[in-house]
């Protein structure tokens, strides 16, 4: 079984300023994670996801990312806030074998705002 | 995009009524996920495709939920007897070429009066 914790519904920060939304997640088998994006009144857009290979995984939009299995985290960061990234943002988690592990397991999202 | 579209794109229906609601992704997809997005409960799994085996139905909430995928294509969800508690986008989703990840569809959302 997964289940995924977003810290924070909602984090306001100010244009430049650095992003950092916090995930953790518990799994019973390796996981595979994703972060996904929900702009205003828009669908879900994957971010970036990790798999294997390289802790820090980089995505779009100048956003990155870090598993760490030892804190069963996955934070997502971003160095200069800008205003086209205010949206709502989603961690999820799945196993990597097959069946039922294929579902994503999300957490309930956090809002980010940025002030100019 | 994620190479599916979803109709309707909205609905609105009445208390009691069933509705049905289409996902019809591009050919050569074996697997199709449907989730739904709800303001009381987050984004939630509903259940699983995978080419002719079983469907994993564990995520669907009541009996009034069922999904049929024909022919491997087009997937349909229906909700019979709608309640208030319905009201949500749906989601549709394709795994993408190595399996790994989800890609979303726009989804179709239900407003249950």
């Amino acid at each position: 079984a997964q289940s995924v914790t977003q810290l924070g519904s909602h984090v306001s920060v100010s244009e430049g300023a650095l992003v950092l939304l916090r995930c953790n997640y518990s799994s019973s088998v390796p996981p595979y994670l994703f972060w996904y994006v929900q702009y205003p009144n828009q669908g879900l857009q994957l971010l970036l996801k990790y798999t294997t290979g390289a802790t820090l995984v980089k995505g779009i939009n100048g956003f990155e990312a870090e598993f760490k299995k030892s804190e069963t985290s996955f934070h997502l960061t971003k160095p200069s806030a800008h205003m086209s990234d205010a949206a709502e943002y989603f961690c999820a988690v799945r196993g990597i074998s097959g069946g039922s592990n294929y579902k994503l397991t999300f957490g309930k999202g956090t809002l980010l705002t940025v002030n100019p | 995009g994620a190479g599916v579209s979803q109709s309707p794109s909205n609905k609105v229906t009445e208390k009691g009524k069933d509705v049905e609601l289409r996902c019809d992704p591009i050919s050569g997809h074996t697997a199709l996920y449907w989730y739904r997005q709800s303001l009381g409960q987050g984004l939630e799994f509903l259940i699983y495709f995978q080419g002719n085996s079983a469907p994993d139905k564990s995520g669907l909430p009541s009996d009034r939920f069922s999904a049929e995928r024909t022919g491997g294509s087009v997937s349909t969800l229906t909700i019979q007897r709608t309640q208030q508690e319905d009201s949500a986008v749906y989601l549709c989703a394709l795994p993408g070429r190595a399996g790994e990840t989800q890609y979303f569809g726009p989804g179709t959302r239900l407003l249950v009066l």
